[in-house]
């Protein structure tokens, strides 16, 4: 099956700085990425839809210029949390797909903010 | 906009027990309607998918849905319960006529197996 491969898995990063979150789809040209957050014990919560070579379409309530979402190339989205606080200490989990077929998960990236 | 609700967020179960999950959704239309799993501190894993094809639908590890659409509802189930099942378990419906549309997860139901 295709892969989609997050990097890093772990993270932790010192409040008001900015972190990278990579997602690449190893084995197929993702035309579109999807960006979720996950809080603990909760559900998946989309955060952006993003295709390549054109902006991000962010969901209600998620603030664009702190979560900076580049869809560079058909294998690669990166998610940038920036001046990030404690309080986006969160599971991050993309989803890759191609055309109208299934989209798959990477494995997450678990983001704590001290 | 689509949703999905899951009746209890936590199920326990003895081992060799049947598994029952609950999942409505919510729209006239049926959409593409998925089961998710995920271990704790992991992505997320496809068990099963409904595109119209069939109403019942088989995934892995011995998983199955049935789409109702008389009752809105896309039940999961097992015959048999394994302790390897205990996970957090995810209905999930897509937004689009395209299983690659953006995907709206419900509240997840947690799974425990008794010994």
């Amino acid at each position: 099956g295709a892969v989609v491969s997050q990097h890093p898995s772990r993270v932790i990063c010192k409040s008001g700085t900015s972190v990278k979150i990579e997602c690449r789809s190893l084995d197929f040209q993702a035309t579109t990425m999807f960006w979720y957050r996950q809080f603990p014990k909760q559900s998946l919560m989309l955060m952006a839809t993003s295709n390549e070579g054109s902006k991000a379409t962010y969901e209600q309530g998620v603030e664009k210029d702190k979560f900076l979402i580049n869809h560079a190339s058909l294998t690669l989205s990166t998610l940038t949390v920036t001046s990030a606080h404690p309080e986006d200490s969160s599971f991050y989990i993309c989803s890759a797909a191609v055309g109208t077929s299934e989209a798959f998960f990477g494995q997450g990236t678990r983001l704590t903010v001290v | 906009a689509q949703s999905v609700t899951q009746l209890g967020s936590h199920v326990s179960v003895s081992e060799g027990a049947l598994v029952l999950l609950r999942c409505n959704y919510s729209s006239s239309v049926p959409p593409y309607l998925f089961w998710y799993v995920q271990y704790p501190n992991q992505g997320l894993q496809l068990l099963l998918k409904y595109t119209s094809a069939a109403t019942l639908v088989k995934g892995i590890n011995g998983f199955e849905a049935e789409f109702k659409k008389s009752e809105t509802s896309f039940h999961l189930t097992k015959p048999s319960a394994h302790m390897s099942d205990a996970a957090e378990y995810f209905c999930a419906v897509s937004e689009g006529y395209s299983s690659a549309s953006k995907i709206i997860f419900g509240s997840g139901t947690r799974l425990s197996i008794r010994p």
